[in-house]
């Protein structure tokens, strides 16, 4: 079944601690996104790649950042220097211009 | 820059009722709008797509219309059931097609 695996689903990040978030499609996607959503809000996007090799800052980048070696992987990690990580991230596919799939979710929680 | 806005924030109807959700969005400059619904601790789940050529786009039970000149587009969703309560939410391009911009959604209970 094609689709996008998020993993791991529940995260526990340390104070100081740098995390990575996986996230694979095998949907043939040139573009990958991640957003984060937090309670009662709208989803806001961090990072977007639309080939391999390239990607763009979104709306709230700082504290964050991505790699796309690979068409099929964008994985995102976050950084000590994001102050207010604990939320739910969500991965999401597209072809250029066309219907936007997500995955299930990354739900990080700082202790 | 690209604003997109629900309404209502909330909805709780009986089972069976139509129901017509709101979304608003300011850069009427858009090649498609597309809706989602979401259930508790989960991803987004795509509904429809509709291309700005189009004026609706219908799935089942769902039928989505998109006015670009008034930048609006409602969500219908017919003989409504238990199983629809969820989140819906509509986004929207801002400057590029790879840029999409979300609402806050609406946050459905429909009760049997």
């Amino acid at each position: 079944d094609g689709g996008i695996t998020q993993s791991p689903k529940y995260l526990f990040r340390k104070e100081g601690q740098n995390v990575t978030l996986s996230c694979e499609q095998n949907l043939n996607h040139d573009a990958m996104y991640w957003y984060r959503q937090d309670p009662g809000q709208g989803l806001r996007l961090i990072y977007y790649s639309q080939i391999v090799n390239d990607f763009q800052k979104g709306d709230i980048a700082e504290g964050y950042s991505v790699s796309r070696e690979k068409k099929e992987s964008f994985p995102l990690t976050v950084t000590s220097a994001q102050k207010n990580p604990t939320a739910f991230y969500l991965c999401a596919s597209s072809y250029p211009g066309g219907e936007l799939f997500f995955g299930e979710g990354s739900r990080l929680t700082v202790l | 820059k690209q604003e997109v806005t629900q309404i209502p924030a909330a909805l709780s109807v009986p089972e069976g009722e139509n129901l017509v959700l709101n979304c608003s969005f300011t850069d009427s400059a858009i090649y498609n709008l597309q809706w989602f619904r979401q259930d508790p601790g989960k991803g987004l789940t795509s509904l429809l797509l509709i291309q700005s050529s189009q004026r609706e786009q219908t799935s089942g039970r769902l039928n989505a219309s998109l006015d670009k000149s008034s930048g609006r587009s409602t969500l219908y969703i017919a003989a409504s059931q238990p199983g629809d309560s969820a989140t819906y939410l509509c986004a929207a391009p801002s400057g590029g097609y790879n840029k999409l911009i979300f609402g806050a959604g609406t946050r459905l209970a429909v009760h049997p």
